[in-house]
C-alpha cells in the first residue's frame, strides 16, 4: 500500500507565477489535510478537505491560496502570484475518516522556492 | 486557542543514553496526541499516537506518556543511537478534532 504521494518534491517559481502542488492520499483515504512549514517555524494547518468538499479552511491565507479535492484525481493546493514569503515546505496528510482518533499519514512534502 | 510547546528546542547526548523529550499543551480537551520524527529535508514519520483515554503507548525503544490534566506528554527514548538523530514533533488534535496543532520540535543529536 503506497503511502501519501506528493509531487513535485521540489518546485521553483519566480515571483508572480503560479504554483500547483499535488497530493494523492493513501489508498482508501478520503480525507486530506494540507500543512505549511515555514523556515524556522513549526508546521501550521492550512486546509482540510474531503472529496469535493472543503471542511475547514481556517488556516488558509485569505488571498492567492486555494485548494480542491475532486471526485477523481489528486488534491491540489494552488498558490497564485507567488511571493518570496510563500517559500516553504508544504505537506499533505491523509486519513481514512474524520474520526479524531485516527492517525494522519504524511507525505514527503513539496519544497517551494520563490525566486 | 490551543498552543503546543516543546522543550528543549535542541538536545545533544552521547550514544547509549536514555532521554526524555517534553511536550506541553494549553487546552487539556484534546482528542489525541501524536509524536512524529522528521529527518532533515524529509517528511514526517508517525512514531506513536496516544488517544485521549490512554496514558501511554510503547513501540520498541520509544515510550510516550500522556497526562491530560496537566497538559503534558513525554517521549522517552531508551538506549539512544546515532540513527535517532532527527527532529521530534509533538502534535495534538484541536477542539474540532480535525487539524493537528504542532509544537516547533526538539532537534536531537546522538553522537557515537
Amino acid at each position: 500500500n503506497a503511502g501519501v504521494m506528493q509531487n513535485p518534491r521540489h518546485l521553483v517559481r519566480r515571483r508572480g507565477q503560479e504554483a500547483r502542488l499535488r497530493c494523492s492520499p493513501m489508498k482508501g483515504h478520503s480525507h486530506v489535510y494540507w500543512y505549511r512549514q515555514l523556515p524556522e517555524e513549526g508546521l501550521k494547518f492550512m486546509v482540510y478537505l474531503q472529496k469535493e468538499n472543503i471542511i475547514d479552511e481556517s488556516g488558509m491565507p485569505k488571498e492567492r491560496f486555494s485548494a480542491e479535492f475532486p471526485k477523481e484525481g489528486p488534491s491540489i493546493l494552488r498558490i497564485q502570484q507567488v511571493v518570496r514569503g510563500d517559500s516553504a515546505a508544504y505537506f499533505c496528510a491523509s486519513s481514512p475518516s474524520e474520526d479524531s482518533v485516527v492517525e494522519q499519514y504524511f507525505g514527503p512534502g513539496t519544497r517551494l522556492t520563490v525566486t | 486557542k490551543q498552543e503546543v510547546t516543546q522543550i528543549p528546542a535542541a538536545l545533544s547526548v552521547p550514544e547509549g543514553e536514555n532521554l526524555v523529550l517534553n511536550c506541553s499543551f494549553t487546552d487539556s480537551a484534546i482528542y489525541n496526541l501524536q509524536w512524529f520524527r522528521q529527518d532533515p529535508g524529509k517528511g514526517l514519520t508517525s512514531l506513536l499516537l496516544i488517544q485521549s483515554s490512554q496514558r501511554e503507548q510503547t513501540s520498541g525503544r520509544l515510550n510516550a506518556s500522556l497526562d491530560k490534566s496537566s497538559g503534558r506528554s513525554t517521549l522517552y527514548i531508551a538506549a539512544s543511537q546515532p540513527g535517532d538523530s532527527a527532529t521530534y514533533l509533538c502534535a495534538v488534535n484541536n477542539q474540532a478534532g480535525t487539524a493537528l496543532i504542532f509544537g516547533k520540535g526538539t532537534t536531537l543529536s546522538v553522537s557515537s
